[in-house]
């Protein structure tokens, strides 16, 4: 596609739900990138995949956090029993190599 | 480890006059930087970028940055600006290789009449 596209843009759920978050990077792009961003906290790095290569997980906050990429396109972050400190918006990113880095408009999940 | 400060958390100005947003960076590798602006509920998009070669770096929206690696600072400035500025800015750094970027907490510009 032209650009990144995140689904859903909005995401109200309930404390200890499970949720998944949706990113379709642009087409050939083989690195994706998830960030959280959180009020008065800028942009946190949560995970990091590069063509086949193991994933870079190592800003993942807790072990209910998890993310996969299938067949090196779609990635999915999922979220299980969410806590309220979840709440964010969480921004995924596609590149070509480390030399420009595209956004998407992101997923606003608030847990309630 | 990489990181940045950005010194202001919240910049007012009053519109066509001058802004520099300020941005410093540690880091022990060479490193490519990059300023990104968030408007109200949208995602980043990429202002301008320094990989190499010149350190004056021009961007989108008439915004450039200076690399000046002696200061380890990629400061944003725009001679003018406009109401349609207001927005989040935000400065962040990589190095060749390394992947994810690492980002600063962010510089509210407010530009006002």
């Amino acid at each position: 596609g032209a650009g990144v596209s995140q689904s859903p843009s909005n995401k109200v759920t309930e404390k200890g739900k499970d949720v998944e978050l949706r990113c379709d990077p642009i087409s050939g792009h083989t690195a994706l990138y998830w960030y959280r961003q959180s009020l008065g906290q800028g942009l946190e790095f949560l995970i990091y995949f590069q063509g086949n290569s193991a994933p870079d997980k190592s800003g993942l906050p807790s072990d209910r956090f998890s993310a996969e990429r299938t067949g090196g396109s779609v990635s999915t972050l999922t979220i299980q029993r969410t806590q309220q400190e979840d709440s964010a918006v969480y921004l995924c990113a596609s590149s070509v190599g480390d030399r420009g880095y595209t956004f998407g408009s992101g997923t606003r999940l608030t847990v309630v | 480890a990489q990181s940045v400060t950005q010194l202001d958390s919240q910049v007012p100005v009053f519109e066509e006059a001058p802004v520099e947003l300020r941005c410093n960076y540690s880091s022990s590798v060479s490193v490519y930087l990059f300023w990104y602006v968030q408007y109200p509920n949208q995602g980043l998009q990429l202002l301008l970028k320094y990989l190499s070669g010149s350190t004056l770096v021009k961007g989108i929206n008439g915004f450039e940055a200076e690399f000046n690696k002696s200061q380890t600072s990629f400061h944003l400035r725009k001679p003018s600006v406009h109401i349609s500025d207001t927005a989040e800015y935000f400065c962040a750094v990589t190095s060749p290789g390394q992947g994810n970027l690492i980002f600063g907490k962010g510089t509210k510009l407010s530009v006002k009449p």
